[in-house]
């Protein structure tokens, strides 16, 4: 079956700009979490959702947000873009939305920001 | 916030080694699972491990889970060039999110 998929791949934004990246996750999971991922400060927890609900949430500003639609895709939107938001974001798919039973991640969306 | 020592940050290896990396914490995990991330792609499940104690085996690669959940090793025996790689250890919260060591990049030599 077809695996997580994240749109775009790549990505160069400007200072102040605001983006939205895309996760298709695997077909009938419905617990989607997205993470960030940068040399400094590996990988960080954004947020999960289920059932097109936010169930848990990092510690990252209010400029990232997210969400799930009907069909389990979801969206995480980032406002004003800073160059420290320059990371790999990985979105990872659960069937169960557990974490004892690990997750199937995305090749992620390198977000470059200049 | 948990959080989870993971060591050594780097590793370089002639094939055909062993070699053992170890993830330590200061609290409890439900579960402590193993990832292995290649340049350019998101991380890849290995195992998952969650009673105290646990033990798996994935052909060359053992994971073992400490008797109090707070640490996990992985062991690779013989090492080949394809394990080369970013390997990373995760704690399960109780709650659904995933807590990340910093990593282990692994490179192995031909």
């Amino acid at each position: 079956k077809a695996g997580v998929t994240q749109t775009p791949r790549y990505l160069i934004k400007t200072r102040g700009q605001q983006v939205t990246l895309s996760c298709s996750p695997i077909s009938g999971h419905r617990s989607v979490s997205w993470y960030q991922q940068t040399p400094g400060q590996g990988l960080q927890f954004l947020f999960e959702y289920f059932s097109e609900t936010q169930r848990n949430k990092g510690n990252f500003p209010g400029r990232f947000s997210g969400r799930q639609f009907s069909n389990s895709r979801s969206e995480m939107n980032v406002s004003t873009l800073e160059l420290g938001d320059s990371a790999l974001y990985l979105c990872a798919s659960s069937g169960t939305g557990q974490a004892n039973y690990g997750y199937t991640f995305g090749s992620g969306t390198r977000l470059t920001v200049v | 916030t948990q959080l989870l020592e993971q060591s050594p940050q780097f590793l370089s290896i002639q094939e055909g080694e062993n070699l053992t990396v170890y993830c330590n914490s200061s609290s409890v995990f439900s579960s402590l699972q193993w990832y292995r991330q290649e340049p350019g792609e998101g991380p890849v499940l290995l195992v998952t491990v969650v009673t105290g104690g646990e033990v798996k085996k994935l052909k060359r690669l053992t994971f073992q889970f400490g008797d109090a959940r707070k640490d996990s090793s992985l062991h690779i025996t013989a090492a080949q060039p394809g394990d080369t790689g970013l390997y990373l250890c995760a704690g399960g919260e109780y709650g659904n999110k995933l807590v990340f060591g910093a990593g282990t990049i692994l490179r192995v030599k031909s």
